[in-house]
């Protein structure tokens, strides 16, 4: 079966820029969770979508947002682009929260300059 | 901060020698799981042990949880280069307010395995 396809892989973008990010789960997975990951922070939290519901969210500030779908399909925007945005952004999903663990895609690299 | 921690940092073996990590966390748990990412790409899933569990096997993983000290230990025998990557911890943290969909990540150990 395909696995989480993330869309663009590498991206450079320029500081207060937007940008959108895109995540195709599993088909049938409908939890959709997006990871920021970073040589200083680690993996951080961003937030995790359940049937078009956000049900939790990380520690970031507003510019960092997102949806998901009715077909699970989920997007991330980030506004106001700043250097420390650059980073490798992760989205994984599961068949139900923590249960059977997680897929994760291959991560979109964003680049900030 | 971090809910995982693994220890070492970094390893580095050879070709069929065993490689032991570990994770300490901070808060109860429904579960622990191990992840994999080869350089710069995505995590991918190993194991996971539910907080009932003490061992668990896949392959060449062992995986060992001890509720009671909070920690876990990933043992991959007879290693080979292709296990060159950074392992993870992972863990629901059951203790926070809101655990939905969300996996708290140590800083990772860095295995290198030498041909």
């Amino acid at each position: 079966k395909a696995g989480v396809t993330q869309t663009p892989r590498y991206l450079i973008k320029t500081r207060g820029q937007q940008v959108t990010l895109s995540c195709s789960p599993i088909s049938g997975h409908r939890s959709v969770s997006w990871y920021q990951q970073t040589p200083g922070q680690g993996l951080q939290f961003l937030f995790e979508y359940f049937s078009e519901t956000q049900r939790n969210k990380g520690n970031f500030p507003g510019r960092f947002s997102g949806r998901q779908f009715s077909n699970s399909r989920s997007e991330m925007n980030v506004s106001t682009l700043e250097l420390g945005d650059s980073a490798l952004y992760l989205c994984a999903s599961s068949l139900a929260w923590s249960v059977y663990g997680y897929t994760f895609g291959s991560g979109t690299r964003l680049t900030v300059v | 901060s971090q809910q995982g921690e693994e220890d070492p940092q970094a390893l580095s073996i050879q070709e069929g020698e065993n490689a032991t990590m570990n994770c300490s966390y901070k808060t109860s748990i429904n579960n622990l799981q191990w992840y994999r990412q080869n350089s710069g790409r995505g995590l991918v899933h190993l194991i996971l042990i539910r907080s009932n569990e003490r061992e668990k096997h896949s392959g060449r993983l062992r995986v060992t949880l001890d509720t009671s000290k909070k920690s876990s230990s990933l043992l991959i025998t007879a290693s080979r280069a292709a296990d060159t990557a950074s392992y993870f911890c992972a863990t629901d943290g059951k203790d926070r307010g809101s655990t939905l969909g969300r996996l708290y990540f140590g800083r990772g150990t860095q295995l290198t395995v030498w041909p």
